[in-house]
């Protein structure tokens, strides 16, 4: 079984800092995929990033970027610049072999003007 | 490129109806699955399907909740003697291939609400 813990229920940020969302996550996979969704008031499912596990380097997307830790199995997500439109809910996911897709529970992220 | 398109947006049952939830994948997408979200919960796995198959079903009630995705036509996702409990968002989501080598692109989610 695979399962993904994101224990910070939210998080508050003022725009233009910076903000680190934590996830953790186990499975005994060795080739799996980890995600950051995020979830607008919208409630649409719109994909931030993605890491593969086999590749050491963090994956980075313009202002989004992760710090993928295999060895402790984390995997966390930090926003620079933060932007009102980046209030949301995030989505922590991981997916195996198996492929179905793992979510954590979330973290709801606010960005103060 | 139309996204992956789900409808109804909103449903409102009342206790012992039917409901029925489309996903039009996006074009050229043959794999779909299907998840549920509860309030202040992330999305849990229900199904996935490809075209005219059942792959995984591991994460479906046993009971009331079934799945296609037919030859033509989009993927269905039918609860009957809908409860209380059912009441939840569903999303759909669809990618090329098998989801560990690509993405899942979702569709904007049906809200379900049971009376």
């Amino acid at each position: 079984a695979q399962t993904v813990t994101q224990s910070q229920p939210e998080m508050s940020v003022q725009e233009a800092e910076t903000v680190t969302l934590s996830c953790t996550y186990d499975t005994s996979e060795n080739n799996y995929y980890l995600f950051w969704y995020k979830q607008p008031p919208s409630r649409q499912m719109i994909l931030v990033i993605r890491q593969e596990a086999y590749k050491q380097q963090n994956a980075t997307e313009n202002r989004f970027s992760v710090n993928f830790q295999k060895a402790a199995k984390s995997f966390s997500l930090k926003i620079s610049d933060s932007q009102l439109g980046d209030t949301a809910m995030y989505f922590c996911a991981l997916v195996g072999a198996n492929s179905k897709l793992t979510f954590g529970k979330g973290i709801t992220l606010s960005v103060r003007p | 490129n139309a996204g992956v398109m789900q409808n109804p947006r909103h449903l409102v049952r009342r206790r012992g109806q039917e409901a029925r939830l489309r996903c039009s994948p996006m074009k050229g997408h043959s794999h779909v699955y299907w998840y549920r979200q509860l309030p202040e919960e992330g999305l849990k796995f229900m199904v996935y399907l490809q075209k005219e198959n059942i792959i995984d079903e591991s994460g479906m009630p046993k009971e009331r909740f079934s799945a296609e995705f037919p030859k033509e036509g989009p993927s269905i996702l039918r609860i009957q003697q809908v409860v209380r409990g059912d009441s939840a968002a569903y999303f759909c989501a669809s990618s090329p291939r098998d989801q560990t080598i690509g993405e899942l692109f979702f569709g904007e989610g049906s809200r379900l609400t049971v009376l």
